[in-house]
């Protein structure tokens, strides 16, 4: 089955600054990469998903880009503000939620 | 509009008891789901509803028992509770499987002693 890893497990970034969370992905045929963010005390929550046949997709500070051939996608979030303080999900499935298999997370702290 | 409700909040068992994790959506999906969540270890699917009427296994369904009552409500059964199933409990829904977004409930925090 697919298996992710997400780096880093911890992130301390200053406000401001950029941030950057890495997945990598074993099955070849996953084409649905969604990224999914946790508020303390709350489910995750859809931030942005991207697509087999797109390499990057953006959304106001948000990006996440896709490397098919290496089999890695990544998180970017720029001009980084208190209220991006959360764990962070990425997650990868051929298709179906019911095959959506999650990385183990990032804590994200954004400093003041 | 609520989206995903669950209920309860937080419960504590004793090993070998029993109880029901209730789920309830209002917004129409087609889809539910139950995950559990356990800290190093991201989201595990338990179980899935792709539709009224059918439930699947998932990656980790051992222990557990589910019930799609109807289109809303998707519940989860503990029959003999564990402490290896102390873990915090989402359910989710779907407008459809295929790369639909995942909404989720705020989650039932489950320790069993």
């Amino acid at each position: 089955g697919e298996n992710v890893e997400q780096h880093p497990s911890t992130l301390s970034v200053q406000e401001g600054d950029s941030a950057v969370i890495k997945c990598t992905y074993s099955d070849s045929a996953s084409n649905y990469f969604p990224w999914y963010k946790q508020e303390l005390g709350k489910g995750p929550q859809l931030i942005i998903d991207i697509r087999s046949n797109v390499g990057e997709k953006k959304d106001q500070r948000i990006a996440v880009t896709l490397n098919k051939t290496a089999k890695h996608f990544s998180l970017h979030i720029t001009e980084t503000q208190p209220e991006d303080s959360a764990v962070y999900f990425c997650a990868a499935s051929n298709f179906g939620n019911e095959k959506l298999t999650f990385g183990t997370g990032t804590r994200l702290t954004i400093i003041p | 509009n609520a989206g995903v409700t669950q209920t309860p909040k937080f419960q504590v068992l004793k090993t070998g008891q029993s109880m029901t994790l209730q789920c309830a959506q209002d917004m129409n999906h087609n889809s539910m789901y139950w995950y559990r969540q356990d800290p190093g270890m991201g989201l595990r699917l338990i179980y899935y509803s792709a539709s009224e009427g059918t439930t699947d296994k998932g990656e980790v369904p051992n222990g557990y028992n589910v019930s799609r009552l109807n289109k809303r409500e998707f519940s989860l059964r503990l029959e003999s509770a564990a402490p290896s199933q102390t873990s915090v409990y989402f359910c989710a829904s779907s407008n459809r499987q295929g790369g639909s977004p995942l909404h989720f409930g705020n989650g039932t925090r489950l320790t069993v002693t």
